[in-house]
């Protein structure tokens, strides 16, 4: 079946680094969304992207949907402590657009 | 608005009892999904409803799960008998329409179940 994985599985890295993670698919999607999960929440969207090669901001964040329409790719400038958590990209499923199959997530620690 | 509320937060109970858990949707919104999540499968989808009805249930792990949707600002997702391996987080989310669209999914803060 459709997967997406993500990699890194973890990152652990120290306050004020850049952060980069994307997120492959076997088959093409015409919607990315990036979401975040922090520890005992439910996860929260971050990005949503709609064209292939578009590239979208929000606040540190950054997320690319790929040409190739299979790929996406996150990046989180200057992390601080509170970018602790699990990223997850997801996408709606080919033949009904109203599931969403999520990435394996990416877990992020940021060291002070 | 107060988003996504679940109960409860956290369950624990023995195999074989029945487990309840519940939801209550964003008002307004349409949609509601059910997931499981686990470290071994990470998010999967149960079951989701449009206008309270459910649509596809192809998730369900076995037929020791049902939900139901009463009407628009509620839902429950019953595990009956309960097994150890059901443990996980699951979430409830809602949203206006569907998945691919510019209104996404809103998710509550999960119920953490453990069975013994």
């Amino acid at each position: 079946g459709q997967q997406l994985n993500q990699s890194p599985q973890s990152m652990f890295i120290q306050e004020g680094e850049d952060v980069s993670m994307n997120c492959t698919s076997s088959s093409i999607f015409n919607t990315w969304l990036w979401y975040k999960q922090d520890p005992g929440e439910g996860p929260v969207l971050l990005i949503a992207l709609y064209k292939a090669g578009e590239l979208t901001s929000n606040g540190r964040l950054t997320a690319q949907f790929g040409i190739t329409r299979k790929d996406s790719f996150l990046n989180i400038s200057a992390s601080i402590p509170s970018d602790v958590g699990i990223y997850f990209c997801a996408g709606p499923t080919p033949h009904n657009t109203d599931k969403l199959i999520f990435g394996t997530g990416t877990r992020l620690q940021v060291f002070p | 608005d107060a988003g996504v509320i679940q109960s409860p937060r956290h369950e624990v109970t023995e195999m074989g009892q029945e487990v309840t858990l519940r939801c209550k949707p964003i008002s307004g919104h349409d949609y509601l999904f059910w997931y499981r999540q686990t470290m071994m499968r990470g998010l999967e989808l149960l079951i989701y409803f449009n206008n309270n009805v459910p649509i596809d249930d192809s998730g369900m792990p076995e037929d020791r799960f049902s939900a139901k949707m009463p009407n628009a600002s509620f839902s429950t997702l019953k595990i009956q008998p309960s097994e150890p391996r059901d443990s996980a987080v699951y979430f409830c989310a809602s949203s206006l329409n569907g998945a691919g669209r510019l209104e996404t999914q809103y998710f509550g803060p999960g119920t953490r179940l453990l069975v013994l």
